[in-house]
Parts: C-alpha cells; sequence; structure tokens
C-alpha cells in the first residue's frame, strides 16, 4: 500500500522569505502523480502544483516549485518569496495512476505560518 | 456550474443519532469519494464511487454508509452517531480514468456530543 509522509506537523517563516516542506512516499509503482493542496483557514482545497512521475523536469506555478527525486521518494514543496497568503495547511498527496478507481492518499499536512 | 456543493456546513449531533450528509456535483463526473479531516491525521478516505451503482470502502468506512444511485449525487450516512465521528468531511469528484483534477466541496463539520 502506498503511504505519504510528511515530517513536518508546524512550520513558520517570515514574510519574503523561502520555505520548503519535505514530503515522502512509498511506492512499487513507476508512473504516478504527486501532488501538493493548500487548504487556507477558509477549508477549501486547492491544487497547488502537480507532479507525473515520468516527468524528469520539476514542476513549477508561478513561486511554487518542487523538488522531485524519485529514486529518493521524496517530494518537496519549495514556496519562494514569501506572502501573509500562503499561511494555511499543506498536503501532500500521492496518487497511483487515472484508473477509474485509483484513489487521492493524503499526508497529515503541514501547518505553515507566514509571519509579518 | 456549481461545481461540488455539500449541506449541511455545519451539524451538531447526540450520540446514536442518525444523518446524511449530501453531495452533489453538477461536472458529470464519475468518481466521487467522501474523506474526513482529523488534526494530525490529513484527509482519510471513507468511501468512493466510480459511478451510479457502483461504491467501495475507504481507509476509514466504519459507521458510514453510501449509496450512489445517480450521477449526480453521493450522500454520506451515519446510522448512529458517535463521538469518534466528530470531524470535518469533505466530498470530492473527479473525471476518472481522464485526468488527476480532482474538485473538492466545501466541507461539513460535524460535532458529536
Amino acid at each position: 500500500a502506498q503511504t505519504v509522509t510528511q515530517s513536518q506537523p508546524e512550520m513558520s517563516v517570515q514574510e519574503a522569505e523561502t520555505v520548503t516542506l519535505s514530503c515522502t512516499y512509498d511506492t512499487s509503482e513507476n508512473n504516478y502523480y504527486l501532488f501538493w493542496y493548500k487548504q487556507p483557514p477558509s477549508r477549501q482545497m486547492i491544487l497547488v502544483i502537480r507532479q507525473e512521475a515520468y516527468k524528469q523536469q520539476n514542476a513549477t506555478e508561478n513561486r511554487f516549485s518542487v523538488n522531485f527525486q524519485k529514486a529518493a521518494k521524496s517530494f518537496s514543496l519549495k514556496i519562494s518569496d514569501s506572502q501573509l497568503g500562503d499561511t494555511a495547511m499543506y498536503f501532500c498527496a500521492f496518487m497511483k495512476g487515472l484508473n477509474r478507481d485509483d484513489k487521492i492518499i493524503f499526508g497529515k499536512g503541514t501547518r505553515l505560518h507566514i509571519l509579518p | 456550474n456549481a461545481g461540488v456543493t455539500q449541506t449541511p456546513k455545519f451539524q451538531v449531533l447526540k450520540t446514536g443519532q442518525s444523518m446524511t450528509l449530501q453531495c452533489a456535483q453538477d461536472m458529470n463526473h464519475e468518481y466521487m469519494s467522501w474523506y474526513r479531516q482529523d488534526p494530525g491525521m490529513g484527509l482519510r478516505l471513507i468511501h468512493y464511487s466510480v459511478g451510479a451503482g457502483i461504491t467501495d470502502q475507504g481507509e476509514v468506512p466504519n459507521g458510514y454508509n453510501v449509496s450512489r444511485s445517480t450521477t449526480e449525487d453521493f450522500p454520506l450516512r451515519l446510522l448512529s452517531a458517535a463521538p469518534s465521528q466528530t470531524s470535518v468531511y469533505f466530498c470530492a469528484s473527479r473525471y476518472s480514468g481522464r485526468t488527476y483534477e480532482q474538485y473538492f466541496g466545501p466541507g461539513t463539520r460535524l460535532t458529536v456530543t
């Protein structure tokens, strides 16, 4: 069974700094999908970034980028020039594939505080 | 499109009461699922469905029932609520077999006293 581990329950950084959230996962699959979701205080789940395992290039979305290390089964999220609006719970997630019954498995989350 | 809607947004139950959390989507998604979110536990899958008439258990199904009579609706039933079911519940949907993108509802905060 696949598992997703986020080792940092909570983090705080100053506004404008860069922060990296860690995620490791365990799978025997070769092709799969990895995600980072953001959950602000509004509780809404927002997809921040995704990575397909067959792609070697790390995904980037504006200030958000990932460091995908397939052999190490590591998928960290880097937030550059952090903003107060980045304060949220962040979940790392894994999906085995796009088959009809493939499920998204979530880590336990990292609560990120951006300090003014 | 309304996306994924959930009702109610908040609910307080007494132990032993029953209730149904409603979930609907208007995107014609085949796949729908229910998660519960607890502090320090992330989101855990309760039940999921890959189409009308087809449901299956997730990681934490005990105490919950589901059915899927239409593509649009996927209600979650608590037959006899327990304090351990105090949680935030999310419904989600996606096209199955074609895309990774999963759409989440706004969540229901349930308190069982």
